[in-house]
């Protein structure tokens, strides 16, 4: 049974609309991450926490927020979507070995087409 | 800060070649050093990963070495086959810092 999971699988939304993202995890890993894909860019870090209520800004943050109510749940929002935010977006989930971050296992992805 | 190289954007390869995949890096410490393959339609899996401590990762009929020396982690397999094809990402993680990936190499292979 699949660890980690996206809903929905596709999106699509209108310039200036609110998109969330939502991600599920019953690894009971403390960390979870947000990703986007695109072409020539391959995985970009966008948010990420280490333990439920805290959320950190990673390598590209602007335009998105994100939630994380619980340890299994990781949300991303996009208050105002714009078209440079159609993407693939994975979310992954992870702990710490040896005083770093371990393997992370991600979800299969959401498609998300801004009109 | 941390970066992963992969020279090869896409490598193209008939079933049962020899497959060879450049990873090469950048960092200060010795980092724990991952493979991932992402199939069509789905997020990135582990291949295998390694550490300082075990210097090599054997998973599937992949093999990748962690060379000090060179700072590099190419990955090799003997004999490819068509359910090889995905794209492959090289990444590295320090204490302290984030998982960086490589670029990915897109690997198809002909039947």
């Amino acid at each position: 049974e699949a660890a980690v999971t996206q809903s929905p699988r596709n999106k699509v939304a209108v310039t200036g609309g609110k998109v969330t993202l939502s991600c599920n995890q019953t690894n009971n890993h403390n960390n979870m991450y947000w990703y986007r894909q695109d072409t020539g860019h391959g995985l970009r870090l966008i948010h990420y926490s280490y333990g439920a209520g805290s959320t950190e800004k990673g390598d590209i943050p602007d335009g998105y927020k994100a939630s994380r109510p619980s340890q299994e749940n990781f949300s991303l929002i996009l208050e105002l979507a714009t078209p440079s935010q159609t993407s693939v977006y994975f979310c992954a989930s992870g702990d710490w070995l040896g005083g770093r971050e371990d393997t992370q296992y991600f979800g299969p992805g959401t498609r998300l087409l801004v009109l | 800060g941390d970066s992963v190289t992969q020279k090869q954007g896409q490598v193209t390869l008939s079933e049962d070649d020899f497959l060879f995949i450049n990873c090469t890096y950048s960092t200060t410490t010795y980092p724990t050093l991952f493979w991932y393959v992402q199939y069509p339609g789905q997020g990135p899996q582990l291949l295998l990963k390694v550490t300082t401590a075990n210097n090599k990762g054997i998973s599937r009929g992949f093999e990748a070495t962690y060379d000090k020396g060179t700072t590099s982690f190419h990955l090799q397999k003997a004999s490819v086959q068509e359910s090889d094809s995905a794209v492959y990402f090289c990444a590295l993680v320090n204490a302290g810092a984030k998982l960086t990936f490589g670029g990915g190499t897109r690997l198809t292979v002909r039947p």
